[in-house]
């Protein structure tokens, strides 16, 4: 069965940094592209960014709206796909979700609210 | 910045036909795929490389697409079918992953 459990989310300050983990299990890790993709409360969908695999060189890409200030890391020695947030912005509050969009994995999302 | 374009809301009453249309100029080019989310609940994929179907997603479920647009349809739509469906597709580099908006489907 694949397994995608997202942690270390919660309440942090605007401005302030944040590192959200996902453990995955049940498929070869290694071999998938992978994704973090958030929803505001009450909004739609938001890629967010992609680590992809050792064949592609563990390249990354982000959107837009968080290029420069989140970075996306990967190891696969423990199928561990990781969201660094720095800097982070009221609007940056939303469920993010670990995801492989393509495979159609998705992890139940954690909550990160940005507020003073 | 790329954008996939969908309709923010389709109504239809049980056993009638859904279809809920993803627009995109890279869509001749790149694959739509199609999410289900219902309320509270991580998106489900219903169709993947534009037709194809997961295992486990019933047959009433089918996607097509053709030029700049690309097609989720619900055959006999069913009240559990009920939900946000979202499109997803890359750009034309294939580097930037877009999801469209959000179309929220009513069956009733």
């Amino acid at each position: 069965e694949v397994q995608l459990v997202e942690s270390g989310g919660g309440l942090v300050q605007p401005g302030g940094s944040l590192r959200l983990s996902c453990a995955a299990s049940g498929f070869t890790f290694s071999d998938h592209y992978m994704d973090w993709v958030r929803q505001a409360p009450g909004k739609g969908l938001e890629w967010v960014g992609r680590a992809r695999n050792k064949a592609n060189s563990y390249t990354t890409e982000y959107a837009a709206s968080v290029k420069g200030r989140f970075t996306i890391s990967r190891d696969d020695s423990k199928n561990s796909l990781y969201l660094q947030m720095n800097s982070l912005k009221t609007e940056d509050t939303a469920v993010y979700y670990c995801a492989s969009v393509a495979a159609g994995y998705w992890g139940q999302g954690i909550l990160v609210t940005v507020s003073s | 910045s790329y954008e996939l374009t969908q309709p923010p809301s389709v109504s239809v009453s049980p056993g009638q036909t859904a279809r809920i249309t993803c627009s995109g100029d890279a869509l001749p080019k790149k694959y739509a795929y199609w999410y289900q989310q219902k309320s509270g609940q991580a998106p489900v994929l219903v169709i993947y490389e534009d037709s194809k179907r997961p295992s486990g997603i019933p047959e009433r479920f089918s996607g097509s697409a053709s030029g700049t647009m690309a097609t989720l349809t619900i055959s006999g739509a069913q009240v559990e079918d009920e939900a946000d469906y979202y499109c997803y597709s890359t750009d034309s580099s294939g580097n930037v992953v877009v999801f469209g908006g959000g179309t929220k489907l009513t069956v009733l």
